[in-house]
C-alpha cells in the first residue's frame, strides 16, 4: 500500500518563473492539503482540494494555485516566483468521511529553491 | 483565525529522562491536537492525537495531555532513547475546519 508520494525531490528554479509540484495521495483517500514549511518553521497550509474543488484557502496569494484530478491526485502551482518561495512544499493526504479527527498523511516534500 | 504557541524551541535531555513540550492555542473551538514528529529530511508522522473530549492520552513512552480551560496541551516522552531526537510539532484543528495550524517546533536533542 503506498504512502503519499510527491515529486520532484528537488527543484532549483530563478525568481519570477513557474513552478508545479505533484502529490498523489495515499491509496483510499481522497482529499490533498499543501503546506508550505519554511526553513526551521511549522508547515503553513496552502489550501485543500477534494472533489476536484479548491475546500479551504490560507493565507496566501493567488500566485498559488492548485489542481485536483479525477484520481486525486494534485497538482501546486507557483506563479512569478519569489525568494520567499523557497520552502518545503508538503501534500498531505486524508479521507474526507474519516471524521472530524481524520488523520492527514504527509508525503516526504518537494524541496523548491528559489535564486 | 487558530494561533498556536510551543515552547521549548530547543530541549537537551539526559537518556533515560523525561521530555516535555507545551503548546498553547487561541480558538475555543479547537477539538482535535495532533503531535508530529519529524526526522532531518524526513516527512511529519504523527505520533500521537488527542480529542477535545479527552483530558489524557497514553501510548507506551508518549503521552499527551490536554488541558480545555487553559487552552494547552503538552507532549511528554518518558524514558528517552537517541532515536527520539527530531523535532516535534503540535498542530491544533478547529471544529469543521479542515486545516492544521501547527507550532513553531520544538527540537529534542537525546543526549547519549
Amino acid at each position: 500500500d503506498a504512502g503519499v508520494t510527491q515529486s520532484p525531490t528537488h527543484l532549483i528554479k530563478t525568481r519570477g518563473q513557474q513552478v508545479t509540484l505533484r502529490c498523489s495521495p495515499k491509496s483510499g483517500h481522497d482529499t490533498v492539503s499543501w503546506y508550505q514549511q519554511a526553513l526551521g518553521q511549522g508547515p503553513q497550509f496552502i489550501f485543500q482540494y477534494y472533489e476536484e474543488e479548491e475546500r479551504q484557502r490560507g493565507n496566501f496569494p493567488d500566485r498559488f494555485s492548485g489542481h485536483q484530478y479525477p484520481n486525486y491526485s494534485s497538482e501546486l502551482n507557483v506563479n512569478a516566483l519569489l525568494l520567499g518561495d523557497s520552502a518545503l512544499y508538503l501534500c498531505a493526504s486524508s479521507l474526507a468521511q474519516g471524521g472530524p479527527y481524520n488523520e492527514q498523511f504527509f508525503g516526504p516534500g518537494t524541496r523548491l529553491t528559489v535564486l | 483565525g487558530e494561533n498556536v504557541e510551543q515552547h521549548p524551541s530547543t530541549l537537551s535531555v539526559q537518556e533515560g529522562d523525561s521530555a516535555v513540550i507545551k503548546c498553547t492555542y487561541s480558538d475555543s473551538a479547537s477539538n482535535y491536537f495532533p503531535w508530529y514528529k519529524q526526522e532531518l529530511g524526513k516527512r511529519p508522522q504523527l505520533i500521537i492525537d488527542i480529542r477535545s473530549n479527552v483530558g489524557e492520552k497514553k501510548d507506551q513512552r508518549i503521552a499527551v495531555t490536554l488541558n480545555k480551560t487553559a487552552k494547552h496541551f503538552s507532549l511528554h516522552i518518558t524514558e528517552t532513547q537517541p532515536e527520539d531526537s527530531a523535532v516535534y510539532f503540535c498542530a491544533a484543528r478547529i471544529f469543521g475546519n479542515e486545516k492544521l495550524t501547527f507550532g513553531t517546533g520544538t527540537r529534542l536533542t537525546i543526549i547519549p
